[in-house]
């Protein structure tokens, strides 16, 4: 079945490091992939986004990276600051155009002082 | 505030009982969505809307739950004869409806079945 999994449940990384949070998916026919800060008692927060026709997009001190060929997603964080520390989501879309998406279980990310 | 709002923001209840939850979307948003989020886990699809119509339902969403867009704007979710497996955070989120185009989540409704 398909499934969006994570790597490791938590990653706790020194202020001003970078981080790296890993995303593994399982549908290789997926064609839009996103990547979400959830805060605590907050709903989550869209962060980027990234087409299966591209393999790197960047923001603002964010970079997300798509590899089709192992099905691997990666966001990663510049400069990494407190407030960044939050639970970290990939998510797949289901069908093209639906919006509806199918998330892993997370990556808690604990920022260091 | 422009963005989604969901009330209430929490809920207890017993068992047995029924509860709604209310959304509204970000403002011209044809597309609403509602996903359930437990413990630990990421959230997880449960149906969505296209203006008033609703286009899709998750075999996660069993015969106690229906949810509502009665206009195309404001949605509503109801859990009837509720359960402790029930107990999550129920969220909302709208969109344009444009390709590829982000959805943008509320805040929440953490339901607890006692």
């Amino acid at each position: 079945g398909e499934s969006v999994g994570l790597h490791l449940p938590t990653l706790s990384v020194q202020e001003g490091d970078n981080s790296i949070i890993n995303c593994a998916y399982s549908n290789s026919a997926s064609d839009y992939f996103i990547w979400y800060k959830q805060e605590s008692g907050k709903g989550p927060q869209f962060i980027i986004d990234i087409r299966s026709n591209m393999d790197k997009r960047q923001g603002q001190r964010v970079t997300v990276l798509l590899n089709k060929t192992v099905k691997h997603l990666s966001l990663q964080i510049a400069a990494t600051q407190p407030g960044d520390s939050a639970v970290y989501f990939c998510a797949e879309e289901h069908g093209p155009n639906t919006g509806k998406l199918i998330f892993g279980q997370g990556t808690t990310l604990q920022v260091k002082p | 505030d422009t963005g989604v709002s969901q009330n209430p923001r929490h809920k207890i209840t017993k068992r047995g009982q029924n509860v709604t939850f209310r959304c509204d979307p970000i403002s011209e948003h044809n597309r609403l969505y509602w996903y359930r989020q437990t413990l630990g886990q990421g959230p997880e699809f449960l149906t969505y809307f296209q203006n008033e119509a609703q286009l899709e339902k998750s075999r996660l969403l069993s015969d106690r739950f229906s949810a509502e867009r009665p206009k195309g704007s404001f949605s509503t979710l109801e859990i009837q004869r509720t359960e402790q497996g029930d107990s999550a955070m129920y969220l909302c989120a709208s969109s344009s409806g444009v390709a590829n185009e982000k959805l943008f989540f509320g805040s929440g409704t953490q339901l607890s079945v006692l």
